[in-house]
């Protein structure tokens, strides 16, 4: 079966720098995008940005360049979200996601909820 | 950068009712959008890609349709396990893409 498993729940204070992490397994981590989707409690999805495994030369939402740094590690299967410096409105629940079928995201990892207060 | 529009905001609908959903884009996105639907507390799921194909494992009373810069996502009679927000996305350009508002369909 193919899974995206992510790490755990994080609270923050403001400023702090945090590292998130997706494990892929059940199909070949490099061969296809993985993307990462923000979405604010109560609110709608937006796409952060997407790296391809066998290059690491992620594409960014224009929103969110600078902010946040997207890699991947394809010798562990592992993509990874992290924040230099938090602010309150990074408070949201993250997405990975798979873009398989046609570059869709046709598979999606369990959320990672990030709370910085 | 292309803005997908979703209405209405709010469907209000019964278990075996049609429901249609539009997305309107900004600027032509050909036939490269998907449908996804999300249910309170879980990841949102994959169920139309390229405008009309169903994604695996979704049932056949989910339908899309349209090109360029409208599109609908119809649910022929709606079941129970229906009610939930979609959203639509496009990547017309990739590896850049958008989402829609979403459209929350209520009971």
């Amino acid at each position: 079966e193919v899974q995206l498993e992510q790490s755990g729940a994080e609270v923050k204070k403001p400023g702090e720098s945090l590292k998130i992490s997706c494990v892929g397994s059940g199909y070949i981590f490099s061969d296809d995008w993985i993307g990462w989707v923000r979405q604010i409690p109560g609110g709608g999805l937006e796409w952060i940005g997407t790296v391809y495994p066998g290059d690491s030369n992620p594409k960014y939402n224009p929103s969110f360049q600078g902010h946040v740094i997207i890699s991947a590690d394809k010798s562990t299967a592992t993509a990874y979200l992290q924040w230099g410096g938090l602010r309150a409105s990074d408070t949201a629940i993250y997405y990975c996601v798979r873009h398989g079928h046609y570059y869709y995201m046709d598979v999606w990892g369990q959320g990672t909820t990030v709370i910085v207060s | 950068e292309v803005v997908l529009t979703q209405s209405p905001a709010t469907l209000s609908l019964s278990p075996g009712e049609r429901a249609t959903l539009s997305c309107r884009a900004s600027q032509s996105v050909n036939y490269y959008l998907g449908w996804y639907q999300q249910k309170p507390g879980q990841a949102p799921r994959l169920l139309i890609y390229n405008a009309s194909k169903r994604a695996t494992g979704v049932p056949t009373r989910f339908s899309g349709g349209g090109s360029g810069t409208d599109f609908t996502l119809t649910i022929s009679s709606l079941e129970p396990e229906d009610f939930a927000v979609y959203y639509c996305q496009q990547r017309s350009n990739w590896p850049s893409m958008t989402f829609g508002g979403g459209t929350k369909l209520e009971i």
